[in-house]
């Protein structure tokens, strides 16, 4: 069974970078059926996607957090990384990891699915 | 890049009842490229249904997904007590078109 585990601080100062891995078990980030994601979700508010990447290096950002977000990827440790810097109070949020389909046919090729597997998330508070 | 509107914002049914959940593009979206999602509170999300029509696995039936263009609809035949909850649609695409719409909160009247 996968499963896709957050870590990282749950406190961060403001103008300082927010840096959380996603530890994955079950299954390999090397599998290149699949790519992997970040997406986040203010206190009772909804959905934000911020990235994803394929093993390989190749990411894909959400256009308005482009200029601050960096996703990573570490095969070795089966594991994926996003930092965002410059936080703020509206960066507070639950960070999710997870599992992202997309399309590797050339009709729609690099196209983005849907999320299959998330992590449980971890709450981030940008607080001095 | 193509913005999704979900209505209502609160659905208040009993359970048994028919709930039908509407998500709008702002742009029309390739037929099957939508997906919707079932969020717990204190819980991830969980995928329903992809690609508009695909119920994910270990989804029940009574949950199913319609629509074309810019009209998406999830329908829950017969809610169950289980099912109460936030829904949230999402579109497939390249960076510029991922996105989540606002939700739908499902709760017992």
């Amino acid at each position: 069974q996968l499963q896709l585990q957050e870590s990282g601080p749950g406190l961060v100062k403001p103008s300082e970078t927010l840096s959380l891995t996603c530890t994955v078990s079950g299954g390999s980030i090397s599998n290149t059926i699949y790519h992997w994601g970040w997406i986040r979700q203010p206190p009772g508010k909804g959905l934000e996607w911020i990235g994803t990447i394929y093993y390989s290096g190749s990411t894909y950002y959400n256009p308005s957090l482009k200029s601050r977000a960096t996703i990573s990827a570490d095969t070795s440790k089966n594991e994926f990384s996003l930092k965002l810097s410059s936080v703020t109070a509206a960066d507070t949020a639950v960070y999710y990891c997870a599992r992202h389909r997309y399309c590797s046919s050339s009709s729609c090729y690099g196209t983005l699915y849907h999320f299959d597997y998330w992590g449980q998330g971890t709450l981030v508070t940008v607080s001095s | 890049e193509s913005v999704l509107t979900q209505s209502p914002g609160t659905l208040s049914l009993s359970p048994g009842e028919r709930a039908t959940l509407s998500c709008r593009a702002s742009q029309s979206l390739t037929s099957t490229y939508l997906a919707w999602y079932q969020q717990k509170p204190g819980q991830a999300p969980r995928l329903l249904i992809y690609s508009t029509s695909s119920r994910a696995t270990g989804i029940p039936d009574r949950f199913s997904g319609s629509g074309s263009g810019t009209d998406f609809t999830l329908t829950i035949s017969r809610l169950e007590p289980e099912d109460f909850a936030v829904y949230y649609c999402q579109q497939y695409g390249t960076s510029r078109g991922l996105t989540f719409g606002g939700g739908t909160k499902v709760e017992i009247k």
